[in-house]
């Protein structure tokens, strides 16, 4: 059974610090995830698409990247605004997404 | 907006009342989920509709019944709930099932009393 898991739980940075949050996850072979944002009592907001390992994208503060077993969301120098849980999922083209269970961003001013 | 629209936001229902969940997509995409989302809890997949099938029933429990008349309407129907059903249910969206990334509603925050 496919498993997503990600680390840290929650995450406090002061604002400008730079940090990454990390999901990981076993299946069956590699074959890409999804990072989404969630704001409280709001649903999920897509972020990004990663296919292959290697492959990284990037919006804004915002940069993704994935490696044979994992994926790293990079945040640099992030303010306030980009407080949220963010969640990963895959992999594109399962019979169903894993989630897991975020990471919890805040940042402070 | 993310073009799926969810309704109602909040709901308030007894045990032994009956209510639906509404989600209208303006995409046009072509498959529809039902997830719930329970504190503390990653998000879980109750259906899928591909072209208005269904795919996909994660064990659900009866008492939620869900509803596809065409590609851009999806209900859940709700009856005799128990207190456990209080949750956050999201309607999602893809372009062709899951190899593609899913929209997500707002939400409905559902209380079971």
């Amino acid at each position: 059974e496919d498993q997503v898991t990600q680390s840290p739980e929650a995450l406090r940075l002061q604002e400008g610090e730079s940090s990454s949050l990390n999901c990981s996850y076993t299946v069956s072979g590699l074959r890409g995830l999804f990072w989404y944002r969630q704001d409280p009592g709001k649903g999920p907001e897509f972020l990004f698409t990663l296919y292959s390992a290697g492959e990284e994208k990037e919006k804004e503060r915002l940069k993704a990247t994935l490696t044979k077993k994992e994926s790293f969301l990079h945040i640099t120098a992030p303010k306030p605004e980009d407080s949220a849980t963010y969640l990963c999922a895959g992999p594109p083209g399962a019979r169903q997404l894993t989630f897991g269970s975020g990471t919890q961003l805040t940042v402070l001013p | 907006e993310t073009g799926v629209t969810q309704t109602p936001r909040h709901l308030v229902m007894g045990m032994t009342n009956k209510k639906s969940l509404k989600c209208e997509q303006h995409l046009g995409h072509n498959a529809m989920y039902w997830y719930k989302q329970s504190a503390k809890k990653p998000l879980e997949l109750m259906f899928v509709y591909n072209f208005k099938e269904q795919t996909e029933n994660n064990s659900v429990p009866s008492r939620f019944s869900p509803e596809c008349p065409n590609s851009s309407h999806l209900f859940l129907h709700l009856h005799t709930l128990q207190p456990e059903d209080s949750a956050l249910y999201l309607c999602a969206s893809s372009l062709e099932g899951v190899e593609t990334e899913a929209f997500f509603g707002q939400g409905t925050r559902l209380t079971v009393v």
